[in-house]
């Protein structure tokens, strides 16, 4: 049974339309990732909450938002794509960042493709 | 930057044989961990091995750490055309108050049936 799910598997969206992805979980797990991953590379964090505390990477682009409006669903917002945000979209989950072992359980992810 | 470098960034072995990963990284941990990436897809929590261990197995996996070189180790011994996959390092290290995960590049496994 999925645990993480993300939808859709693959998106297609236009050069600086807005675009949604979202990720639903059903492990009751305090806290929400959000990954990108471009190809054979690392995923890379972009935020993540802690129940509905946002936490922003300094490193990610105002272009990027999140939204979680309750501890199943999590949104990632890409308010005016460009041809670089073309990626792989990971959702991941955790019990409690703050646990030794962080393992984090992952979706199939979102494929964007920007035209 | 980031914290695990991987080696080899590609792997091709026969089906059979035992394929060895290995990945650096540059500050201390908490623990590592070993994820698994099938084409396509997202990753998959494979073994975990805390700072204080130095050896850890998991069915046909085993895992070494060596903190004072800062690098870990996987092993697949008896491979088969189902481990082709990615398979990503993950350093754990506390970070603000919480346990920040950060995921090397990667190593691209085929097994060749």
């Amino acid at each position: 049974d999925a645990m993480v799910i993300q939808n859709p598997r693959y998106q297609v969206t236009q050069f600086g339309k807005p675009v949604t992805l979202s990720c639903s979980q059903t492990l009751n797990h305090n806290v929400m990732y959000w990954y990108q991953q471009k190809s054979s590379q690392a995923p890379k964090l972009l935020f993540h909450y802690y129940d509905k505390d946002f936490n922003n990477e300094a490193d990610t682009p105002d272009n990027f938002q999140s939204r979680r409006p309750n501890t199943s669903f999590c949104f990632l917002d890409i308010r005016s794509p460009g041809l670089g945000d073309a990626a792989m979209y990971l959702c991941a989950t955790s019990i409690d960042r703050a646990l030794a072992k962080n393992i984090q359980y992952f979706g199939a992810g979102t494929r964007l493709s920007v035209l | 930057s980031q914290q695990g470098e991987e080696d080899p960034q590609a792997l091709s072995i026969q089906e059979g044989e035992n394929a060895t990963m290995n990945c650096s990284y540059k500050t201390s941990i908490n623990n590592l961990q070993w994820y698994r990436q099938n084409s396509g897809r997202g990753l998959v929590h494979l073994i975990l091995i805390r700072s204080n261990e130095r050896e850890k197995h998991s069915g046909r996996l085993r895992v070494t750490l060596d903190t004072s070189k800062k690098s870990s180790s996987l092993l697949i011994t008896a491979s088969r055309a189902a481990d082709t996959a990615s398979y990503f390092c993950a350093t754990v290290l506390n970070s603000g108050g919480y346990q920040k995960v950060t995921f090397g590049t990667g190593t691209k496994l085929q097994v060749i049936p």
